[in-house]
């Protein structure tokens, strides 16, 4: 069975330019969910996705941030522009059940650099 | 708001020592707790996933408990090899006014030197 499939795996933009990553969860996974990480730290969650509803965005920083999940299954997140401080790897992970009980399983990540 | 810390942050044992890596989380109303190993460059793999209602989960030489009364959680890896260098994350579901949200810990970073 195939994992979390996340592209790209790395990516190096300038300030102020826009930038966007995609993930493919695991089939049959309804459950969606995009983490921040940062150096030495703890992934955070910035969204959850219940099929293609967004049941709690309330720690992605709208005003330079986007994601959707058309159909339910891929999903992208977006950053427009990006600023210095947004250079972390954003994981993508995803679930079998709604609620967040279930073992979550995550993808590679994507290492953001920006200069 | 649900905090986890893991200490210590950082651990560097010879091969073949036996091993306890800490986690204590704030509130105690989790639904479930893991631990997590991170690869440089990789994602997250779960290794152990323990529910509040249990008391330990054992996989091969892993071993993590959990006494949720008291916000606590080890994870204890027997007979350590070169292979099991890696950065290990606690993560606890629910708590701090979430039902689901997963909060993690910082991390320790373990070496085993062979």
């Amino acid at each position: 069975e195939a994992g979390v499939v996340q592209s790209p795996r790395y990516k190096i933009i300038e300030k102020k330019q826009p930038v966007a990553f995609w993930c493919n969860p695991i089939s049959g996974h309804n459950t969606l969910y995009w983490y921040l990480q940062n150096l030495g730290q703890g992934p955070e969650l910035l969204i959850r996705y219940e099929n293609e509803e967004a049941v709690d965005d309330s720690q992605l920083p709208k005003d330079r941030f986007s994601a959707e999940r058309l159909k339910g299954v891929d999903s992208t997140l977006k950053i427009q522009p990006a600023e210095l401080g947004d250079s972390a790897v954003y994981l993508c992970a995803s679930s079998s059940g709604t609620g967040g009980k279930e073992t979550q399983y995550f993808g590679p990540g994507t290492r953001l650099l920006v200069l | 708001k649900q905090e986890v810390t893991q200490i210590p942050a950082a651990l560097s044992v010879p091969e073949g020592e036996n091993l306890v890596l800490n986690c204590s989380f704030t509130d105690s109303a989790i639904y479930n707790l893991q631990w997590f190993r991170q690869d440089p460059g990789k994602g997250l793999t779960s290794l152990l996933l323990i529910q509040s209602s249990q008391r330990e989960q054992t996989s091969g030489r892993l071993n993590a408990s959990l006494d949720k009364s008291s916000g606590r959680s080890t994870l204890y890896i027997a007979a350590s090899q070169p292979g099991d260098s890696a950065t290990y994350l606690c993560a606890v579901t629910g708590g701090g006014g979430s039902n689901y949200k997963l909060t993690f810990g910082k991390g320790t970073l373990l070496t085993v030197n062979p």
